[in-house]
């Protein structure tokens, strides 16, 4: 079936450090990719996807590249603040029609100090 | 930015009651689901509701669980007898037109179950 494995967190890191998350994913055909952000408190809210391998997505200085090769989705950023404290969701869509749901990682908790 | 709402944000309620959750999809979104976060785990997969009719629905979602569309605004999740074990956030989230597969999230409803 399909499915999405995260690295486990919490991930800590000092402000202005890489951050990298990784992503993988077990699926029959090809899914669209996508990371969730849920902040302190809030619900979950879209950060990027990528739809085709070799897309790339990328927000707020987040990234992402769909490798289909490796079945990864690794989630990177150059240099972090303490502001993206937060837990982050990988997950996939396997388009059937409109009838999609949303599999998820178990996330990845990451914490910034200044 | 249109944006899903959810109410109440919090509900407390004694094991065996009813509770109905209520969601507010962006409006002119097609497709609407329903997701739970027990404390700590991962994102999961409730049911999904189209044209009036579940679409999907996960092993989660059994008899005592059901869901409405009862004006062109509103889609609710109904418990009729809660137990211990539903405590969880609950998620709404809606997605457009067939082809569009993001979905976007409100910001939850923390079930609390005593």
């Amino acid at each position: 079936g399909n499915s999405v494995t995260q690295m486990e967190g919490p991930v800590t890191l000092s402000e202005e450090a890489f951050l990298t998350i990784n992503c993988t994913y077990t699926a029959t055909g090809y899914p669209s990719l996508f990371w969730y952000v849920q902040y302190p408190g809030e619900g979950l809210q879209l950060l990027l996807k990528a739809t085709k391998a070799d897309d790339k997505g990328s927000n707020k200085g987040f990234e992402a590249t769909y490798r289909k090769e490796t079945t990864s989705f690794h989630l990177e950023k150059g240099s972090v603040q303490v502001s993206d404290s937060a837990v982050y969701f990988c997950a996939l869509i396997k388009f059937s029609g409109g009838y999609n749901k949303l599999i998820f990682g178990a996330g990845t908790r990451l914490a910034v100090h200044p | 930015e249109p944006e899903v709402t959810q109410t109440p944000s919090h509900q407390v309620t004694q094991m065996g009651q009813e509770v109905i959750l209520r969601c507010v999809p962006i409006s002119n979104h097609l497709y609407f689901y329903w997701y739970r976060q027990i404390l700590g785990q991962k994102v999961e997969f409730l049911v999904s509701f189209y044209n009036n009719e579940i679409s999907e629905k996960s092993e989660i979602f059994d008899d005592q669980f059901s869901v409405e569309r009862p004006d062109g605004s509103n889609f609710t999740l109904k418990i009729r007898s809660t137990k211990l074990e539903d405590s969880a956030m609950y998620f709404c989230a809606s997605s457009g037109t067939s082809g569009e597969e993001t979905q976007y999230f409100g910001p939850g409803t923390r079930l609390l179950v005593l």
